[in-house]
């Protein structure tokens, strides 16, 4: 199966610092999304991001689908941005993780 | 839009005890619903496709008879967890597709339902 590998596993931000996460896929994939898992374990929909750019505020993302990654980039961090950032993605619809990038800003 | 809810949020029950788990897509109609599993500090791991009228279609490793799912209407999937244990202990997580015009394929999740078994 598609094997999906974050990084870094560990951020800590200062708030109003700028972030870039990356996420690497073992293969094609035709369904990508980037979720934030906040403290009460909700996962909320990022981006869904197959190919391209997108924004949405201070967040935005851009896949090479090429390449087969993904990037995930915060600006202006604020510390409710503090939880788990996963990518995800599959060539059908189902969706296998990675593991996580665990972000911390502190005020 | 896109509003996915999961009942109980929590649940604690006895060794041997069978647990239900309803996710519910409340303002859009998913034939296809989706189940995890997440450890603490862990990733999310697939455990079954559910599927509206049909079979689930279960990850391998999974236990059929042991994690049930029903998919009854294009709103709700039922997860039990039965003759539980406390190595069934985790947080579940349900999603719903919604491939409806202009939004592609994207997974909608609900917000989990901690099992603890004593």
């Amino acid at each position: 199966g598609i094997q999906v590998e974050q990084s870094p596993p560990d951020l800590i931000l200062q708030e109003g610092a700028n972030s870039t996460l990356r996420c690497n896929f073992s293969d094609s994939v035709n369904n990508l999304q980037w979720f934030h898992q906040n403290p009460w374990g909700q996962l909320i929909n990022l981006f869904y991001i197959p190919s391209g750019t997108k924004q949405n505020g201070r967040l935005s993302a851009t896949t090479v689908a090429t390449e087969r990654y993904s990037l995930l980039y915060i600006s202006s961090s604020q510390t409710t941005d503090s939880g788990v950032y996963f990518c995800s993605g599959g060539s059908n619809y189902k969706l296998t993780f990675g593991k996580g990038t665990l972000l911390t800003v502190n005020p | 839009g896109a509003v996915v809810s999961q009942h109980p949020s929590w649940v604690i029950c006895k060794s041997g005890t069978s647990v239900k788990i309803e996710c519910r897509s409340l303002d859009f109609q998913a034939t296809t619903m989706f189940w995890y599993r997440q450890f603490p500090k862990q990733s999310l791991m697939l455990m079954a496709t559910s599927n509206e009228g049909s079979k689930a279609t279960y990850e391998q490793g999974v236990e059929k008879d042991k994690f049930l799912i029903n998919h009854a209407s294009l709103t709700l999937s039922t997860l039990t967890v039965t003759s539980a244990h406390p190595e069934d202990s985790s947080f579940y997580i349900c999603s719903a597709r919604d491939f409806s015009s202009g939004k592609g394929d994207t997974q909608y999740f609900g917000p989990g339902t901690r099992l603890t078994v004593l």
